[in-house]
């Protein structure tokens, strides 16, 4: 167990849909990076949060959003679902808003599929 | 568990040899690197990380190299397991998302009995 904690663990929806993807951090992990891995693309970074404030941005589609909660819990949210969202989706955490050493602690992803 | 990547290049080793797996990195500014392993239904894992004032790291049973002239990175893995088996990343990490990593595509490595 890494101690990041994503929910649901597998989710099935419709295209046109909208769905929220959850994440907790290691417990003292001010950051959350989301991130999306699908078969032609590889892990692409979409978005980072330190402490409850936008810190970057990626390769996120307008369709897509987050947020970070007071209590450091992240979101997800995915909305007109299209076939090409289905994929994977980690949620990483580190101390420090930058990964100064290694790197981030990922969850074991939630599994997206759109039908 | 969850297939990741079914096109990924794949590297088979017979358990107890010595596998190589490299990666090509684009940004001659990146400074800070890591390998991650990604087992079946799971995250990806930190397995060793490497800084460009360095070549080489080594940890238990891996070694990292790094060749800041043609941009690359290898992860040497001593005496191959089966546990060993699972796609491995290369990671940069880049300013151009507010110092983020970027990933490689992946290699998946088979141990063969």
């Amino acid at each position: 167990d890494s101690g990041v904690t994503q929910t649901p663990k597998h989710l099935i929806t419709a295209t046109g849909q909208r769905v929220t993807l959850r994440c907790s951090p290691r417990s003292g992990d001010l950051s959350v990076y989301w991130y999306q891995q699908s078969l032609d693309q590889g892990l692409q970074f979409l978005i980072q949060y330190y402490n409850g404030e936008e810190r970057a941005k990626g390769n996120i589609l307008e369709r897509f959003s987050a947020q970070q909660f007071p209590d450091l819990h992240s979101e997800l949210n995915l909305s007109s679902l299209e076939l090409g969202d289905s994929a994977l989706y980690f949620c990483a955490s580190s101390v420090a808003p930058e990964p100064v050493s290694e790197g981030y602690t990922f969850g074991s992803g939630t599994r997206l599929t759109v039908v | 568990g969850e297939s990741v990547g079914l096109h990924l290049p794949t590297l088979s080793v017979q358990e107890g040899d010595n596998s190589i797996i490299n990666c090509a990195y684009s940004n001659s500014a990146s400074d800070y690197f890591i390998w991650y392993k990604q087992e079946s239904g799971k995250g990806p894992q930190f397995i060793i990380d490497i800084r460009s004032n360095m070549d080489k790291r080594q940890g238990q049973r891996v070694t990292v190299l790094l060749n800041k002239t043609v941009k690359h990175l290898s992860l040497q893995i001593a005496a191959t397991q089966p546990g060993d088996s699972a796609v491995y990343f290369c990671a940069e990490l880049r300013d151009n998302y507010g110092q983020n990593f970027v990933f490689g595509p992946g290699t998946r490595l088979s141990v063969l009995p």
